[in-house]
């Protein structure tokens, strides 16, 4: 069975850092890209970043751009997101999630998501 | 960036009820486009991607339609289950944009 589990949300100040982890099992991990998108509360999904199938292309949106990184190691079977620089603006939900085989940004399973709040 | 519009915002049906969700995109995307359905408090779930393929596992009574810049999901027979919020989504291009979202409500 193809399981996602995120973790490490928590309250962080503003300007805070937290580094979120994707645990992933039940398949062939280093075979997919995956995700990560965010919901704030209340409000719709926005892709945030996502990472190539041996962590040698990533992309980022620009809110994130230069503040968050993604990375993988394949070995942990585990994806990490390391978001720096907090505003109080990204505080969600954040979800990790696995692009299908082909069509590799078709997010065909995702965690249970771990909340983010940022606020002093 | 590619601006996803979702409409209706939300709409009001009854068990049985077809319901049509249309999504347009402010420029082509072939037919990079994935729909989601997300319940209160859980995660979205694929429903169908490339415009009209579905999603293993997913019921028949979904279906999608599209290319270019207008997009259909059609629930041809609506079930208790399938009140949810329905999530478009274009993978043409990065970054990766959603619509707004339409939420389906029982009537």
């Amino acid at each position: 069975e193809v399981q996602l589990v995120e973790s490490g949300g928590g309250l962080v100040q503003p300007g805070g850092s937290l580094r979120l982890s994707c645990a992933a099992s039940g398949f062939t991990f280093s075979s997919y890209w995956i995700h990560w998108v965010r919901q704030a509360p209340g409000k719709g999904l926005v892709w945030v970043s996502r990472i190539n199938i041996d962590g040698s292309t990533t992309t980022y949106a620009d809110s994130v751009k230069g503040r968050f990184t993604i990375s993988r190691d394949n070995a942990k079977n585990t994806v990490y997101l390391q978001m720096n620089s907090l505003r109080a603006e990204d505080t969600a939900v954040y979800y990790c999630a696995r692009g299908d085989l082909y069509y590799y940004d078709s997010a065909n399973y995702w965690g249970q998501g771990t909340l983010v709040t940022v606020s002093s | 960036d590619i601006q996803m519009t979702q409409s209706p915002s939300s709409l009001s049906a009854s068990v049985g009820d077809r319901v049509t969700i249309t999504c347009r995109a402010s420029q082509s995307i072939t037919n990079y486009l994935n729909w989601y359905q997300q319940k209160p408090g859980k995660a979205p779930k694929l429903l169908i991607y490339a415009a009209s393929t579905l999603q293993r596992g997913v019921p028949s009574r979904f279906s999608g339609s599209g290319s270019g810049t207008d997009f259909t999901l059609t629930i041809s027979s609506l079930q208790p289950e399938d009140f949810a919020t329905y999530y478009c989504q274009q993978s043409y291009i990065t970054p990766l944009t959603f619509g707004g979202g339409t939420k389906v409500e029982i009537k």
